[in-house]
């Protein structure tokens, strides 16, 4: 079946621009996280939603980052006023009862 | 809250040669554990999990990883590696009574002929 795709997969933005990242997991899976990952930094939680409970935002860095997740399927994550700080690989992944996460090829931001 | 150490940054190892990569967790609750592989420019997958039962576990591509809960480790281990090994591998933990998941910065494995 389908994995977990990811719109778009490259994103050149200038500084202070807002940035839309758009996340389609696999059909069912009732978790959906995002992820940033940095060169030589690992993956750093962002945020996760479950279910119908409330997001858990706890990895957010600031205000500027928001995500939602639309009738509990398509997510999007949006940065606004974006910094050089930002440029990172976004990585989106969705779960079922199983626990495992499945990834998507994730969006390659780069801030100029 | 829970957090992940990956001790090397990066391990160089020759062909047919057995590999360790290390991982120390920290929690306070009960815990699963997670490793996974990220292969040059794919995403990343599952290479093997911890859930409960036997603290063995044994993964994808002759992998395999030991919960050692006294010593908050879990650490991979390979026999004998293929240059198709060649990845980096994260570590992760998340606790047993939500989703969130905490990864480790990664360890670089580099396979030489």
């Amino acid at each position: 079946g389908a994995g977990v795709s990811q719109s778009p997969s490259n994103k050149v933005t200038e500084k202070g621009k807002d940035v839309e990242l758009r996340c389609d997991p696999i059909s069912g899976h009732t978790a959906l996280y995002w992820y940033r990952q940095s060169l030589g930094q690992g993956l750093e939680f962002l945020i996760y939603f479950q279910g119908n409970s409330a997001p858990d935002k706890s990895g957010l860095p600031s205000d500027r980052f928001s995500a939602e997740r639309t009738g509990g399927s398509v997510s999007t994550l949006t940065i606004q006023r974006t910094q050089q700080e930002d440029s990172a690989v976004y990585l989106c992944a969705s779960s079922s009862r199983t626990i495992e996460q499945y990834f998507g090829p994730g969006t390659r931001l780069t801030v100029t | 809250a829970q957090s992940v150490t990956q001790l090397d940054s990066q391990v160089p190892v020759f062909e047919e040669a057995p590999v360790e990569l290390r991982c120390n967790y920290s929690s306070s609750v009960s815990v699963y554990l997670f490793w996974y592989v990220q292969y040059p420019n794919q995403g990343l997958q599952l290479l093997l999990k911890y859930l409960s039962g036997s603290t063995l576990v044994k993964g994808i591509n002759g992998f395999e990883a030991e919960f050692n809960k006294s010593q908050t480790s879990f650490h991979l281990r390979k026999p004998s590696v293929h240059i198709s090994d060649t990845a980096e591998y994260f570590c992760a933990v998340s606790d047993t009574g939500g989703f969130k998941t905490i990864f480790g910065a990664g360890t670089r494995l580099f396979v030489k002929a």
